[in-house]
């Protein structure tokens, strides 16, 4: 199956820093998405992005489906920005489920 | 306001019961799965159903189970058979071509 690797598995940062958090998948996807699971375990999707770029507000992500990577970007991080992030991915279309890479465990210092 | 709705939030079970945890979802989605995810790692699929009385294994399926007798609602129960069942249990569900994932707020599963 998908292989996905997330890059840093870690990131400590300033209130107000920027971070980019890179995905690489080992085969071709017709389904990609971010997650960000706060704290308390919830998921919220963040974009759904199979190739190109989408921006909303703070958060942006670009997906390079010919070299098989994604990466997310964070601007101006706040501290409720805090949690992990999750880079998700199918081959398939994803209704027959989505394969997540560890996460990158993101935390923002005041 | 539309949603997922996971039951028990926290769940204790003696070694060799079998348990189930409810999903219940009110967005129309068509398609349903539940992923397992323990400490440090990413989310794994036991189980996916895109149809009603329809559904499929996922990556670690053994020793759970699952029914789909209404859209809305996704059973999942772990068996005496599951051999290490503590974990944090996500639903999920999509639309057909799976855009976008509503997740639930889970279930924390701890054997006693």
């Amino acid at each position: 199956g998908i292989q996905v690797e997330q890059s840093p598995p870690d990131l400590i940062l300033q209130e107000g820093a920027n971070s980019t958090l890179r995905c690489n998948f080992s085969d071709s996807v017709n389904n990609l998405q971010w997650f960000h699971q706060n704290p308390w375990g919830q998921l919220i999707n963040l974009f759904y992005i199979p190739s190109g770029t989408k921006q909303n507000g703070r958060l942006s992500a670009t997906t390079v489906a010919t070299e098989r990577y994604s990466l997310l970007y964070i601007s101006s991080s706040q501290t409720t920005d805090s949690g992990v992030y999750f880079c998700a991915v199918s081959s398939g279309g994803g209704a027959d489920g989505l394969t997540f890479g560890k996460g990158t465990h993101l935390i923002i210092q005041p | 306001d539309g949603g997922i709705t996971q039951s028990p939030k926290y769940l204790f079970r003696k070694e060799g019961q079998n348990v189930t945890l409810s999903c219940e979802q009110n967005l129309n989605h068509d398609a349903m799965y539940w992923y397992r995810q323990d400490p440090g790692q990413g989310l794994r699929l036991i189980y996916y159903s895109q149809i009603v009385n329809d559904f499929q294994k996922g990556d670690i399926a053994e020793g759970y189970s699952v029914s789909r007798e209404k859209k809305e609602s996704f059973p999942l129960t772990v068996t005496s058979a599951q051999k290490n069942p503590t974990a944090f249990y996500l639903c999920a569900s999509s639309r057909e071509r799976a855009h976008g994932y509503t997740f639930g707020s889970g279930t924390r599963l701890t054997v006693v």
